[in-house]
């Protein structure tokens, strides 16, 4: 089915370093999601972004829905241990409580 | 607010038997239940779409016979595997949705058919 194109697929950072991941579609949402999953558990909701052009933060995250709708962004700023995981961005042509589409994810490691 | 439950967390069955796996909205009626299906090192697989009261909806693929959905009421949703097979040992995910909010997913069941 269909796919958005998230990356990088991996990162390995130092705490306390700033970590960015975006998502591309070749196709319009008009949401974007982004989850995070620990090992084991099902996904987290971070942040949910509903107009084009939006940025959003939740703490140290930080995300943007892109203008043209095919894309977004998450960063994290000043990493800490227990931000490892798996983080998944998702699409959607409502608000979100459709069917979603989701990226392959971007899994971070962050070393102490 | 927003808490999705599963039950049971994890499950171990012999091959041929059926296992019933159950997803609760603890705080929000959910008109909308998804069930999705995850591999190791994999994204998130919609299996099906569940509005309650009336027949999931069933991605292309899935067989509907051996994953049968049942959403009774606003807060319950179940996924029954039946006749289980090892090729059927995953991680299976639910999620909740109200009309008005996005989906909420509950902590997974993992899955293992000896």
């Amino acid at each position: 089915g269909q796919q958005l194109n998230q990356s990088p697929q991996s990162m390995f950072i130092q705490e306390g370093e700033d970590v960015s991941m975006n998502c591309t579609s070749s196709s319009i949402f008009n949401t974007w999601l982004w989850y995070k999953q620990d090992p084991g558990e099902g996904p987290v909701l971070l942040i949910a972004l509903y107009k084009a052009g939006e940025l959003t933060s939740n703490g140290r995250l930080t995300a943007q829905f892109g203008i043209t709708r095919k894309d977004s962004f998450l960063n994290i700023s000043a990493s800490i241990p227990s931000d490892v995981g798996i983080y998944f961005c998702a699409g959607a042509d409502q608000g979100g409580s459709e069917k979603l589409v989701f990226g392959k994810g971007t899994k971070l490691t962050v070393n102490p | 607010g927003a808490v999705v439950s599963q039950h049971p967390s994890r499950v171990i069955c012999k091959s041929g038997t059926s296992v019933k796996i159950e997803c609760r909205s603890l705080d929000f009626q959910a008109t909308t239940m998804f069930w999705y299906r995850q591999f190791p090192k994999q994204s998130l697989m919609l299996m099906a779409t569940s509005n309650e009261g009336s027949k999931a909806t069933y991605e292309q693929g899935v067989e509907k016979d051996k994953f049968l959905i049942n959403h009774a009421s606003l807060t319950l949703s179940t996924l029954t595997v039946t006749s289980a097979h090892p090729e059927d040992s995953s991680f299976y995910i639910c999620s909740a949705s109200s009309a008005a909010d996005t989906q909420y997913f509950g902590p997974g069941t993992r899955l293992t058919v000896l």
